[in-house]
């Protein structure tokens, strides 16, 4: 079965410094992975996407997403974080009917 | 980019009544639509995907009865839960799909049921 893995619960930075937020993916075939972002008591918002092509996605926001096909991993990344970036990521893969299977999420604190 | 809405954003109702919520693709019609279910700082759980005039396939563990769905045309899927109770307070979140890969998702419901 499709699923995506975010192995962290939380993730602290410092405003200014690089943001990565991990993901790891299980899939049968080509996957189709997925970065979105949920600000409180709101929908998600889409980020990125990787479908095929180069492995480097730029995204909204500063986002940006590098897809390993060795190490089945997408990372969400932003080189300078600001304070308005702390909320809940979730990585998604494409499952079967088109669905979308989301890894538990991250919360991520940036720390002015 | 593609803008769903959902309507009520939060509601508050007593235990036994009824709720409907209603998800709507604003400027693109969603030959798909899919409702999650959300509890406080977790993911997002897949409760049924809907497909414009057919019945919706409902998730292992969703009951149908209890969580109707209805896709009645290609911009409007509404999710009723029927006799409400406590345990069903949680935050209701849509999604629509066109053709394309991508789901377009609705800001979201908050239910209570008192």
């Amino acid at each position: 079965a499709q699923s995506v893995a975010q192995p962290e619960d939380q993730v602290n930075v410092a405003e200014g410094n690089p943001l990565t937020v991990k993901c790891t993916y299980s899939v049968s075939g080509n996957p189709y992975l997925f970065w979105y972002v949920q600000y409180p008591n709101r929908g998600l918002q889409f980020l990125l996407k990787y479908i095929t092509g180069d492995n480097l996605v730029k995204g909204s926001y500063g986002f940006e997403a590098e897809f390993n096909k060795s190490q089945t991993s997408f990372h969400l990344k932003k080189p300078s974080a600001l304070v308005s970036d702390s909320a809940l990521y979730f990585c998604a893969v494409r499952a079967p009917g088109n669905r979308l299977a989301f890894g538990k999420g991250n919360q991520v604190v940036v720390i002015p | 980019g593609a803008v769903v809405s959902q309507h009520p954003s939060r509601v508050i109702c007593k235990s036994g009544t009824s709720v409907k919520i209603e998800c709507r693709s604003l400027d693109f019609q969603a030959t798909t639509m899919f409702w999650y279910r959300q509890f406080p700082k977790q993911s997002l759980m897949l409760m049924a995907t809907s497909n414009e005039g057919s019945k919706a396939t409902y998730e292992q563990g969703v009951e149908k009865d209890k969580f109707l769905i209805n896709h009645a045309s290609l911009t409007l899927s509404t999710l009723t839960v029927t006799s409400a109770h406590p345990e069903d307070s949680s935050f209701y979140i849509c999604s629509a799909r066109d053709n394309g890969s991508e789901q377009f998702f609705g800001p979201g419901t908050r239910l209570t049921v008192l």
